[in-house]
């Protein structure tokens, strides 16, 4: 069976330090992987997916980034954090020939201050 | 890729059935349709999916019109457990999901 996970679950970090959130998905093989962030009390927030190793689609501009070094692995990044970068992350999957599910990891819930 | 609108909010009462309904008007025809349940502090978990006429499983149905541009989930005698945010999403081996704004549901006793 399929499984996800990210970590770390918490993160608290100060203002211009550095971020990095990791992900992987075991069981499948070249899966869709997605980057979600939700603020407090907000939707989901589409950051970044990827269809394959080292390709990225970035959907917000801003100071973070995304890498996917290995088919199964998917890296959140900050060279510097802000205040608005507080809030959950999230990672997902889907298979290629999925009509649409996606399935989520635990999440990571970074505060900034 | 179609963009939902779901109502921001609903209240209900334990015993109740719950029906919310997302409205997707430029849904494409090889499109489904996907409804996740959220949790706070917690990732969205699948609930159902559908392409037309009516789905349903253990714990909700889902109602889809001939013309698909709108669904409904049906939940049906709501318990406090089913307090959470139901997000609709369309797409058809889509690479970019995007997720609309949700309903927050809110079950009281």
């Amino acid at each position: 069976s399929q499984t996800i996970h990210q970590w770390p679950a918490t993160l608290v970090q100060p203002v211009g330090s550095p971020l990095s959130l990791e992900c992987t998905v075991e069981g499948t093989s070249n899966p869709n992987l997605y980057w979600y962030r939700q603020a407090a009390g907000r939707g989901l927030q589409l950051l970044f997916y990827s269809v394959g190793i080292g390709q990225i689609s970035s959907e917000v501009p801003q100071n973070l980034s995304a890498s996917r070094p290995q088919d199964r692995q998917f890296i959140l990044s900050s060279k510097k954090l802000l205040l608005s970068d507080s809030g959950f992350y999230l990672c997902a999957w889907k298979g290629l020939s999925s009509t649409g599910e996606l399935f989520f990891g635990e999440g990571s819930r970074l505060t900034v201050l | 890729l179609a963009k939902t609108t779901q109502p921001i909010s609903m209240d209900s009462y334990e015993g109740q059935e719950v029906n919310i309904t997302c409205s997707h008007n430029n849904i494409a025809t090889n499109d489904y349709i996907t409804w996740y349940q959220q949790f706070p502090s917690q990732g969205p978990r699948f609930i159902i999916q559908g392409y037309k006429t009516k789905v349903t499983n253990e714990v909700a149905s889902l109602f889809i019109p001939a013309d698909r541009k709108s669904s409904t989930l049906s939940l049906p005698r709501v318990s406090l457990s089913d307090t959470a945010v139901y997000y609709c999403l369309v797409g058809y081996n889509t690479d970019k999901l995007i997720f609309g704004t949700g309903t927050r549901l809110q079950v009281f006793p």
